[in-house]
């Protein structure tokens, strides 16, 4: 079963503009992580929020963080070609610590 | 480093015949899991390791086993291979914080069909 699911699962905006994606999860955490994935390529780690933070910045990456509202989301500002690629959330769930849970991810396509 | 390498990348098997996927990681990493991912179902987690000798499974262990006799390395097995175990198989890593997941570190990938 899916803890996060993501939204929308497609984006597709012009360079410059920016792009938010949506992560809703179910049940309490320990935190939760954010990760891209190009095309044929593994997972890359992009930023990592704990339960007791409501908001983490690094470079033109902005996550919040509503556990009231188990849901998270993902700014990423002046978007680049480059960052087209698939993104996903996953959270640590406090029952089953380090098995990590993933969406189902988000495909953004930035056009030039 | 060379990080967390997996080999192979590209696997064709036939129905039935069994196969191990290897994976080793250079950062002297604590945990390792193994995950697959099919179209529209993001990552689901097989099976992870929390340190040499010990395994646990995941969401979706059936037809898989794995072993954790080095820190280093977590052979990922296939039974007998399936045409529903055809996906794309991750391995991860990372170091333990306590008892809160920390920052995964993926392999590449290793892409096997089933025919």
């Amino acid at each position: 079963s899916q803890q996060g699911e993501e939204d929308p699962q497609a984006l597709s905006i012009q360079e410059g503009e920016n792009a938010t994606m949506n992560c809703s999860y179910k049940t309490s955490i320990n935190n939760l992580q954010w990760y891209r994935q190009n095309s044929g390529r593994g997972l890359v780690h992009l930023i990592l929020i704990r339960s007791n933070e409501r908001e983490k910045h690094s470079g033109r990456l902005r996550v919040t963080l509503d556990t009231s509202k188990k849901s998270s989301s993902l700014l990423i500002t002046a978007s680049r070609a480059a960052d087209t690629a698939s993104y996903f959330c996953a959270t640590d769930p406090i029952q089953g610590a380090q098995k990590l849970v993933f969406g189902q991810g988000t495909r953004l396509t930035i056009n030039p | 480093n060379a990080g967390v390498t997996q080999t192979p990348k590209f696997q064709v098997l036939k129905t039935g015949q069994s196969m191990t996927l290897q994976c080793a990681q250079d950062m002297n990493h604590e945990y390792m899991s193994w995950y697959r991912q099919d179209p529209g179902m993001g990552l689901r987690l097989i099976h992870y390791s929390v340190g040499a000798g010990i395994t646990d499974q995941g969401e979706v262990p059936n037809g898989y086993n794995v072993s954790r006799s080095t820190t280093e390395d977590f052979p990922l097995r296939l039974l007998s291979a399936a045409p529903s175990q055809t996906s794309v198989y991750f391995c991860a890593s990372s170091h333990r914080t306590g008892e809160a997941g920390g920052e995964l570190f993926f392999g590449e990938g290793s892409r096997l069909t089933v025919l």
